[in-house]
């Protein structure tokens, strides 16, 4: 079993439709990363987080840290939100700089 | 402008032919990264280094070394390259372990 597990593996929404992608961990962690990785390869940082919520225009991002879940929210989905998207975790042990990849979710927007 | 610059973007290469890919930032982070991504696989940490001299193994670092003579450089060495080498590679710094800024990639197929 990965130390991170992401869901669903794949998904296709319509325009306008709200997004909710899942990330499950199974080691005490230190910080959550959300990451986006567009169609040419380019990966973003979109979020770290370690407890609570946090919001950057559409995107919202959630951590339960008892239940060691976390989800992205997209609202009003739009084709440019097409890409994959990954959560990294940051144990709580060890070095700061240590991150395990989820194995990302390919999100598909379409008209 | 900041970013993290990685060279070359796409290499073609033999087995057992020694080669090195640079990474380059100019925002004075203190944490770089060496990651593969590979198809079902996600992204892995190869190497990592926390400051100048200092550097640790991440969770796939066999086959690979690293250096941080300067701050601002990390390069990624392969003594002798095999074809289970072949992947996409990323460079990252960040500048205290959190927020993660990716190079562009470089794209590796050894033959």
């Amino acid at each position: 079993k990965n130390e991170v597990e992401q869901s669903p593996q794949n998904l296709t929404a319509q325009e306008g439709e709200f997004i909710t992608i899942n990330c499950s961990y199974s080691v005490g962690i230190s910080a959550l990363h959300w990451l986006q990785q567009h169609p040419g390869g380019g990966i973003v940082s979109l979020f770290m987080l370690s407890s609570g919520k946090k919001k950057h225009g559409r995107l919202i991002a959630t951590i339960n840290i008892q239940e060691k879940h976390s989800s992205l929210h997209i609202t009003a989905s739009h084709p440019r939100d097409s890409a994959v998207y990954i959560c990294a975790v940051r144990g709580d042990t060890g070095t700061a700089s240590k991150l395990t990849f989820g194995t990302g979710t390919r999100l598909q927007v379409t008209l | 402008e900041a970013q993290v610059t990685q060279n070359p973007r796409y290499l073609i290469t033999v087995t057992g032919k020694k080669l090195t890919v640079t990474c380059s930032q100019n925002m004075n982070h203190e944490y770089m990264s060496w990651y593969r991504q590979d198809p079902g696989l996600g992204l892995r940490q190869i190497y990592y280094s926390m400051n100048v001299e200092v550097t640790d193994k991440g969770d796939v670092p066999e086959g690979y070394k690293v250096s941080r003579k300067e701050k601002r450089n990390f390069p990624l060495i392969l003594e002798s390259p095999s074809p289970n080498q072949t992947s996409l590679y990323f460079c990252a710094s960040s500048p205290r372990g959190d927020t993660q800024y990716f190079g562009p990639g470089t794209r590796l197929t050894v033959l």
